[in-house]
C-alpha cells in the first residue's frame, strides 16, 4: 500500500494568515493527489482533486500543489469557518490510502 | 446534484455481520464508483472497497476477505456486508460516489466528491 504522511498534525493561526499544509507519499503518485476538509461531526469535503484542481465551489483562497511524492494545500488569508481537519488522499493506485490529517484550529 | 443517505444497524456483537445500503437520490447513477469509506480513532480514514457502475468491485485486501460490496441500479442503491466483525470495525462508516476526471486516456483523476452525513457502527459484546 501506499502510505501518506502529512505535516504538521496541529496547527494554530490567525484570521487572514496563510497556511502551508504538506503531504508525502511513500513512492511516487504523479498527480493523483487530493485533498478533504473535516469538520467535527461531518462528512470530508472534496477540496482539491489532480493534485492542484479546486472542486466546484471551493473558494479561491485554497490552492494545492505539488507532483511526485511531495504536495502543498495551501489557504490564503485564512477565514474562522477554516477550522478543521484535512486530509490528502492519493488515487494513484488502490487501495486507495488517506493521509493521517493536519487539524487546523484558529486563534 | 446527488445525495446519499445511508441506513443498517449501528450496534453488533463480535462475529455478526454488518449491512449497511446506500441509497442516492437527485442524480444519475451510472458512470461512477460507489465507495465505503471508514473512520475510527485508531486508524483514521480508511477506504474500504468500491464497485462500479458495471457492478465489477475492488476491495482494499486488509478487508477482502469479510467484505462484499453490491450495486442495484434499478433502486439506485449500494450495499457493504463486512463478516466476522470484531471490537476494531467499531468506526463511522461513509458511503460516497468516485468521480472520474480524463487527463490522458487512460488516464483519470479519481476522488469521491460526494459523501454522507456517515453512522457509526458499534461491536461489542
Amino acid at each position: 500500500d501506499i502510505q501518506m504522511t502529512q505535516s504538521p498534525s496541529f496547527l494554530s493561526a490567525s484570521v487572514g494568515d496563510r497556511v502551508t499544509i504538506t503531504c508525502r507519499a511513500s513512492q511516487t503518485i504523479s498527480d493523483y493527489l487530493n485533498w478533504y476538509q473535516q469538520k467535527p461531526g461531518e462528512a470530508p469535503k472534496l477540496l482539491v482533486y489532480g493534485s492542484f484542481t479546486l472542486q466546484s465551489g471551493v473558494p479561491s483562497r485554497f490552492s494545492g500543489s505539488g507532483s511526485g511524492t511531495d504536495f502543498t494545500l495551501t489557504i490564503n488569508r485564512l477565514q474562522p469557518e477554516d477550522s478543521a481537519t484535512y486530509y490528502c488522499q492519493q488515487s494513484y493506485g488502490t487501495p486507495f490510502t488517506f493521509g493521517p490529517g493536519t487539524k487546523v484550529d484558529i486563534k | 446534484q446527488v445525495q446519499l443517505q445511508q441506513w443498517g444497524a449501528g450496534l453488533l456483537k463480535p462475529s455478526e455481520t454488518l449491512s449497511l445500503t446506500c441509497a442516492g437520490s437527485g442524480g444519475s447513477f451510472s458512470d461512477y464508483s460507489w465507495s465505503w469509506i471508514r473512520q475510527s480513532p485508531g486508524k483514521g480514514l480508511e477506504w474500504i472497497g468500491e464497485v462500479n457502475h458495471g457492478g465489477s468491485t475492488n476491495y482494499n485486501p486488509s478487508l477482502k476477505s469479510r467484505v462484499t460490496i453490491s450495486l442495484d441500479t434499478s433502486n439506485n442503491q449500494f450495499s457493504l456486508k463486512l463478516n466476522s466483525v470484531i471490537a476494531a470495525d467499531t468506526a463511522v462508516y461513509f458511503c460516497a460516489r468516485g468521480s472520474r476526471e480524463w487527463v490522458r486516456p487512460p488516464y483519470y483523476y479519481y476522488y469521491m466528491d460526494v459523501w454522507d452525513s456517515g453512522t457509526t457502527v458499534t461491536v461489542s459484546s
